[in-house]
């Protein structure tokens, strides 16, 4: 059976801060595919990446970064420098399946709000 | 549509009622997804079709709830007979193809069952 923990509920920091969200995985698999959504107040998740299991390379994308470290089974999103519009839920999710990759378990989500 | 569309956006139902649930996946989008997201919880899978098939539907919680896509386009989640543990936002997903493709959301049907 395949898990994931988000083990930070909530997270509150102050604009132009750096902060880590963290998400652990567990899996059988080893073939599996890891996604980060966000989730602002209108409800709709936003894709963020995707990573699959044979990519260990770190990801930046603007302010945004991943640490897949396959050693700890973890998933780590960082935002440089926050933003107030940084503000949602978000999400980290495993699949483990090529064929059904929209399968996938997730977190139970870390709520960061962003102070001005 | 540009994107995946879900009606009604809130529904309010008295418990024992029959509730339908209606997505609009994105054009062209072969994959559809039902999941159920519980106040503080993240997403919990129920369905998955591919076309007009149900590909893996393990995620249904017991037989009160069934899914269908007749013309591999829109689906409509059915619930019968509502328990007030019903209570959730459902949210549709759907990608191009059933494999490591991006899954696009729609907002979800948040379901009150009283």
């Amino acid at each position: 059976a395949q898990k994931v923990t988000q083990a930070q509920t909530e997270i509150s920091v102050v604009e132009k801060e750096d902060v880590t969200l963290d998400c652990v995985y567990e899996t059988r698999d080893t073939t599996y595919y890891l996604f980060w959504y966000k989730q602002p107040p209108s409800g709709e998740l936003v894709f963020l990446i995707r990573r699959n299991s044979f990519d260990e390379q770190n990801e930046i994308s603007g302010r945004y970064s991943w640490n897949f470290q396959k050693s700890t089974s973890s998933f780590n999103f960082t935002i440089t420098a926050s933003q107030v519009v940084d503000s949602a839920v978000y999400f980290c999710a495993l699949s483990e399946a090529e064929t059904n990759a929209g399968k996938s378990t997730f977190g139970d989500g870390t709520t960061l709000t962003v102070k001005p | 549509g540009a994107g995946v569309s879900q009606t009604p956006s809130n529904k309010v139902t008295e418990k024992g009622k029959y509730v339908e649930l209606r997505c609009d996946p994105i054009s062209g989008h072969t994959a559809l997804y039902w999941y159920r997201q519980s106040l503080g919880q993240g997403p919990e899978f129920l369905i998955y079709f591919q076309g007009t098939g149900a590909a893996d539907d393990s995620g249904l919680p017991n037989d009160r709830f069934f899914a269908v896509r007749p013309e591999g386009s829109v689906s409509t989640l059915k619930i019968q007979r509502t328990e007030r543990g019903d209570s959730a936002v459902y949210l549709c997903a759907s990608s191009f193809t059933g494999g490591v493709t991006e899954a696009f959301f729609g907002q979800g049907t948040r379901l009150t069952v009283v």
